[in-house]
């Protein structure tokens, strides 16, 4: 299993600033995955973060928006750039242990912006 | 395309009673299936997971999901359920190999009655 932390819980911004999200996993993991969850919706892939190289972005969602860093193995950020209202969300990091194990998820981070 | 689909968004039930939450998927070959709650203001817990082997998975809090390949589908069971079962369910399918993303259904927000 994986146990997952992340930073903020929750925050409150104003539009046009951004803010980054940290994501940090007990164990050294290959994949890690950031997802949003709009309010009163189901969770939709941002990207796909592999250590050591770009992230890979979903349909819709672009680099320069949603930025994501992966320093080492159990360590990520995902950064919500030049924020609007419409990116009031919950943000959840989860990782992919290995090929045939499930995905865990961390508890979410609870973004509103005025 | 792969999809899953979650044909109630909404379902109230009265406590002790059973409980048959629907999904069906589409998907290219069998997939791993996943059934995960979260409770308001909670991150996803993992219900239960089928990966092969025996269709009838049992999981955690007396849940359990049968697969059925002809029906593409992995309907979530509870014989009686308790009020703390309120929650959002999601139904989500993964690829078999590697490390792939996850495709979540909708969810379905299930509410008990006393």
């Amino acid at each position: 299993s994986a146990v997952i932390s992340q930073k903020p819980s929750r925050d409150i911004c104003q539009r046009g600033t951004s803010l980054t999200i940290q994501c940090q996993v007990d164990s050294q993991v290959t994949m890690m995955f950031w997802y949003r969850q709009q309010p009163g919706q189901s969770l939709t892939l941002i990207a796909t973060a592999n250590q050591g190289s770009e992230a890979t972005y979903e349909s819709g969602f672009v680099i320069d928006k949603f930025p994501i860093s992966r320093p080492n193995l159990t360590f990520s950020t995902l950064t919500v750039s030049n924020m609007s209202p419409e990116d009031s969300s919950i943000y959840l990091c989860s990782v992919h242990p290995g090929p045939g194990d499930e995905q865990f998820f961390g508890p979410g981070t609870r973004l509103t912006v005025l | 395309a792969q999809s899953v689909t979650q044909p109630d968004i909404h379902i109230t039930v009265s406590e002790g009673a059973s409980l048959e939450l629907r999904c069906n998927y589409s998907y290219g070959a069998t997939p791993y299936l996943f059934w995960y709650v979260q409770s308001p203001g909670q991150g996803l817990q993992l219900l239960l997971k089928y990966f092969s082997g025996d269709t009838l998975v049992q999981g955690i809090k007396g849940f359990e999901a049968e697969f059925k390949r002809s029906q593409s589908s992995f309907n979530l069971r509870k014989p009686s359920v308790h009020w703390s079962d309120a929650a959002e369910y999601f139904c989500a399918v993964g690829a078999t190999s590697g490390y792939n993303k996850l495709i979540f259904g909708a969810g379905t927000r299930l509410a008990v009655h006393p």
